[in-house]
């Protein structure tokens, strides 16, 4: 059971270039999110779908844009890098109703530099 | 703003003590909480989850909710260096938005 996979895990950029981030899970899901981690900051939510086609902005949405492609895939893009956007990204999903809430389950991490 | 707070440590504990990891909330409306701990350069993983008050035991790990406190702690008995890692406190207030905290180094001496 792979979980939640994404890709690339490592990737330099130039300022300016373009890259999208792939976002997998097998857990049959319906939440599915994208989060940036910077040191001292804590993980802070990007962008979320709470199910397959539909989006919402989270904390800190600007320089990005996401899709739901299906159940399984949501992938997260940055349409012209700059290097505030120098971060690890983690893409999760979420499961898990009622008492245990909406447990998060997260992918390996993605490590972005935008030289 | 929704805030969970931490203190980021980092937490040094001899191998073998208990180690006491703390976390605040401030949305009294929160009603499930989280601990994760992550590696350094891993993701987070799920340790355990809580929602109603009182304590709940995994093995060596035990969390701890106060709601009137607005308080959650985990306590990690018998710790050992593999302990050894920073520990996220998250919140879930309903919806799809879990909010997590900065997180706290633990460091387990041999």
């Amino acid at each position: 059971n792979a979980g939640v996979t994404q890709t690339p895990k490592f990737q330099v950029l130039k300022t300016g270039q373009s890259m999208t981030l792939q976002c997998a899970q097998d857990m049959n899901h319906n939440s599915m999110y994208w989060y940036r981690q910077d040191p001292g900051m804590g993980l802070r939510l990007i962008y979320y779908s709470a199910s397959e086609g539909t989006t919402d902005k989270g904390e800190v949405p600007n320089g990005y844009n996401v899709s739901r492609l299906n159940k399984r895939e949501f992938s997260l893009r940055l349409e012209s890098a700059a290097p505030s956007q120098t971060s690890v990204y983690f893409c999760a999903s979420g499961g898990g109703r009622g008492s245990s809430g909406n447990t998060i389950y997260f992918g390996e991490g993605s490590w972005l530099t935008v030289v | 703003q929704k805030e969970v707070e931490q203190n980021s440590g980092p937490l040094s504990v001899p191998e073998g003590a208990i180690a006491s990891l703390n976390c605040t909330y401030s949305d009294r409306g929160s009603q499930s909480f989280f601990w994760y701990r992550q590696y350094s350069g891993k993701s987070p993983e799920l340790i355990m989850f809580i929602y109603s008050n009182g304590d709940k035991e995994d093995g060596r790990f035990t969390a701890q909710l106060n709601k009137a406190s607005q308080y959650v702690s985990l306590l990690i008995r018998d710790s050992q260096p593999s302990d050894s890692a920073t520990y996220l406190c998250a919140v879930w207030a309903g919806g799809f938005k879990t909010i997590f905290g900065a997180g706290t180094r633990l460091f387990v001496k041999a």
